[in-house]
């Protein structure tokens, strides 16, 4: 399974723009890369999914570069409400059999 | 109202007895998971489920058991055998197995075993 590295921890403050880079070295050929989002005590959930380039979704911005050997995720103008862990996966596309690896995260605490 | 639910939220367990978590969903979903997380880890998949009838062990299955009678129901059992229960367990479901489709969470169930 593909390895991800990204900060166990940053802080950020309302209104500024986050960026949350992880590192996949060993990415495949057909591996995604996917982000979500946990609270405590609840399940994580997805934020915004992709292959190659830039995605774009109401909530975040996924930039990835041509080697695909890392990638960043932005969220835009953060607010309290977006402290949170966020965990950066890599895996198989459609039929594949390998499964996705959540790592430890990243605890991003947003202060006012 | 489409989703997956756990029950209970919270379950307390004597040591040494089974204990079967629930976890179901209206979503039409083939795949179901099931994955533990302890404080301040990642998530860890114990099993998952690609149809009905059929399961595979994830990276840490010992001491877990779970069936798929239902394609909607995907029951986990942690059973004497798991040395250390006490976790937060999570629940997903996707509409196929595979990484590159989202996986939807329910609430989880916070097993306590003394």
């Amino acid at each position: 399974l593909a390895k991800t590295t990204q900060p166990i921890s940053m802080d950020s403050y309302e209104g500024q723009e986050v960026n949350i880079t992880c590192s996949h070295n060993n990415i495949a050929t057909n591996d995604y890369i996917t982000w979500y989002q946990q609270f405590p005590s609840q399940g994580p959930r997805f934020i915004i999914q992709g292959y190659k380039t830039k995605v774009t979704n109401e909530v975040a911005s996924l930039f990835i570069p041509a080697d695909r050997k890392s990638s960043t995720l932005s969220l835009p103008r953060v607010s309290l409400s977006d402290t949170a862990v966020y965990y950066c996966l890599v895996g198989g596309g459609p039929g594949s059999a390998r499964q996705l690896t959540f790592g430890s995260g990243t605890q991003l605490t947003v202060l006012p | 109202d489409g989703g997956i639910t756990q029950s209970p939220k919270y379950l307390f367990r004597k040591e040494g007895q089974n204990v079967t978590l629930s976890c179901e969903q209206n979503l039409n979903h083939d795949a179901m998971y099931w994955y533990r997380q302890d404080p301040g880890q990642g998530l860890r998949l114990i099993y998952y489920s690609q149809i009905v009838n059929d399961f595979q062990k994830g990276d840490i299955a010992e001491g877990y058991s779970v069936s798929r009678e239902k394609k909607e129901s995907f029951p986990l059992t942690v059973t004497s055998a798991q040395k250390n229960p006490t976790a937060f367990y999570l629940c997903a479901s996707s509409p196929r197995q595979g990484a590159s489709l989202e996986q939807y969470f329910g609430p989880g169930t916070r097993l306590t075993v003394t």
